[in-house]
């Protein structure tokens, strides 16, 4: 069975880094570009970037080039995104998803709340 | 920077059909995709490469387009559609970057 699970909530402070993880199972985790999405609380969805495990080719939103990196390991099949200063902005429901070609996704995991708060 | 626009939300009875619209200036050029998202869960998606559904999607949902304009069709709207939709394409052949519309909200009353 095609399955993203992702790590569990995190409250961090502000300043602070984080790297939330999101493992793929019943698939091969090379074959599928998997992306990031963000959803403020009461809000729509935000696309923020996407990476190839294969190769690690990543394409990124304007609107969140700079401001986080998305990476995977392939050799745990794992895709991973990552702050390196958290802001209370940041304070969100991270969605990770999978699909075979880069413009759209096919499966999404569970979602991973971060509270960012002092 | 390119947008893509949907009408903010839709009331309707059960059975009726629901029409949501994702205007973009783009879409003739690129595909559209449509997601559900209902309450409190991770968005499903519904609708590919502008009218093709994903195996286990009921027949009643469905895509078109035309010009810039992308429409998903809910058919004999039920209660258990009540959720937000939310369509997501790219700004040109080049971009390396999609995104999503800011979602309709469909309520069935």
């Amino acid at each position: 069975e095609f399955q993203l699970v992702q790590s569990g909530t995190e409250v961090k402070k502000p300043g602070e880094s984080l790297k939330i993880s999101c493992k793929g199972s019943g698939y091969t985790f090379t074959k599928y570009w998997i992306g990031w999405v963000r959803q403020r609380p009461g809000k729509g969805l935000e696309w923020m970037g996407i990476v190839h495990p294969s190769d690690s080719d990543s394409r990124y939103s304007p609107s969140f080039q700079g401001q986080v990196t998305v990476s995977a390991d392939k050799s745990i099949n794992t895709a991973f995104l990552q702050w390196s200063t958290l802001k209370a902005s940041d304070t969100a429901i991270y969605y990770c998803a999978s699909g075979e070609y880069p413009n759209w996704f096919e499966s999404w995991g569970q979602g991973t709340l971060v509270t960012v708060s002092s | 920077s390119y947008e893509l626009t949907q009408s903010p939300s839709v009331s309707l009875f059960p059975g009726e059909t629901a029409r949501i619209s994702c205007s973009g200036d783009a879409l003739p050029i690129q595909f559209a995709f449509w997601y559900q998202q209902k309450a409190g869960r991770a968005p499903v998606l519904l609708i590919y490469k502008d009218t093709e559904r994903p195996s286990g999607v009921p027949e009643r949902f469905s895509g078109s387009i035309s010009g810039t304009t992308a429409t998903l069709t809910i058919s004999g709207v039920r209660a258990e559609d009540e959720a937000d939709y939310y369509c997501q394409s790219s700004p040109d052949s080049t971009s390396r970057f999609y995104l999503f519309g800011p979602g309709t909200k469909v309520t069935v009353l």
